[in-house]
C-alpha cells in the first residue's frame, strides 16, 4: 500500500511556544490529507481536512487560528500548533486520500506531541 | 457518531481464526465498509474494504450479510502481533464527500 511518513515522531515543547509536524505521501500524490487528534484510550477524531493549494476545512470545535494547517504541495501537508499549552499534548496523525482509484485512506504512524 | 457497533474487546488463541463482527445497520447503498487496525502508538492500518460482496487479500477476509447489516472480519491464523484495536467504519469515501469517522473498536487480544 500507499506510504505516509510524519515527521517529528515525537516532540515535546514548553508551554507557550509553537511546534510543526510535516505529513508526507511519498510514493503517491495526496490532493486531500486529513489531520485526526488521538488522545489517551480514545479513538480518533478528525480535526481537519486539507486540501492541496486551498484553504483546510476544520471540524466544529476545532480552532483554526490555533492548528494552522498548509497543504503546499502534492505530497506535503503541515500542522502547525500555536501557542501550545498541556491540554493540546496528544497523538496527532495525518491520512492522505489516495485518488488514483481507490477509496481508502493511508495513515500516517503519528506524532506524540508533549507539550510541558 | 460512528455509524457501526463493535464489541468493545475480544480474545483470541494464537494459532486460530479471529472473528471481529461490525454491525451497521444503518449503512446506505454506496458507503463502503472499511476495516483498518492500530497497533499501540502507531497509526491505523488500513486492512480491507468492501461493498457487497466478501473479499479476501493476504491479510485477512471480509464477509458481508446479504442486507448489508453487519460484516466479520476473519484473521485467519491470529498471530501474537495482530493484537490491536480493530475499527471498522461506514464511508463513501471522501471521492463521495465523506469522511471517516472512528468509533471506539475492539480490542482483540491473542493470546499464546
Amino acid at each position: 500500500g500507499a506510504v505516509v511518513s510524519q515527521h517529528p515522531s515525537w516532540v515535546i515543547c514548553k508551554s507557550g511556544t509553537s511546534v510543526k509536524i510535516e505529513c508526507r505521501s511519498l510514493d503517491f500524490q495526496a490532493t486531500t490529507m486529513f489531520w485526526y487528534r488521538q488522545f489517551p484510550k480514545q479513538s480518533l477524531m478528525l480535526m481537519a481536512t486539507s486540501n492541496e493549494g486551498s484553504k483546510a476545512t476544520y471540524e466544529q470545535g476545532v480552532e483554526k487560528d490555533k492548528f494552522l494547517i498548509n497543504h503546499a504541495s502534492l505530497t506535503l501537508s503541515t500542522l502547525t500548533v500555536t501557542s501550545a499549552h498541556p491540554e493540546d499534548s496528544s497523538f496527532y496523525i495525518c491520512s492522505a486520500w489516495d485518488r488514483r482509484g481507490s477509496y481508502e485512506q493511508y495513515f500516517g504512524p503519528g506524532t506524540r506531541l508533549t507539550v510541558t | 457518531d460512528a455509524k457501526t457497533t463493535q464489541p468493545p474487546s475480544m480474545d483470541c488463541a494464537e494459532g486460530r481464526a479471529a472473528n471481529l463482527p461490525c454491525n451497521h445497520s444503518t449503512i446506505s447503498g454506496n458507503e463502503y465498509v472499511y476495516w483498518y487496525r492500530q497497533i499501540h502508538s502507531q497509526g491505523p492500518q488500513y486492512i480491507i474494504h468492501g461493498l457487497k460482496n466478501n473479499e479476501t487479500n493476504e491479510m485477512a477476509s471480509l464477509i458481508i450479510t446479504e442486507d448489508r447489516k453487519s460484516s466479520t472480519l476473519i484473521l485467519p491464523h491470529a498471530t501474537l502481533r495482530d493484537t490491536a484495536v480493530y475499527y471498522c467504519i461506514v464511508s463513501k469515501g471522501y471521492n463521495y464527500g465523506q469522511n471517516f469517522v472512528f468509533g471506539p473498536g475492539t480490542r482483540l487480544s491473542v493470546l499464546p
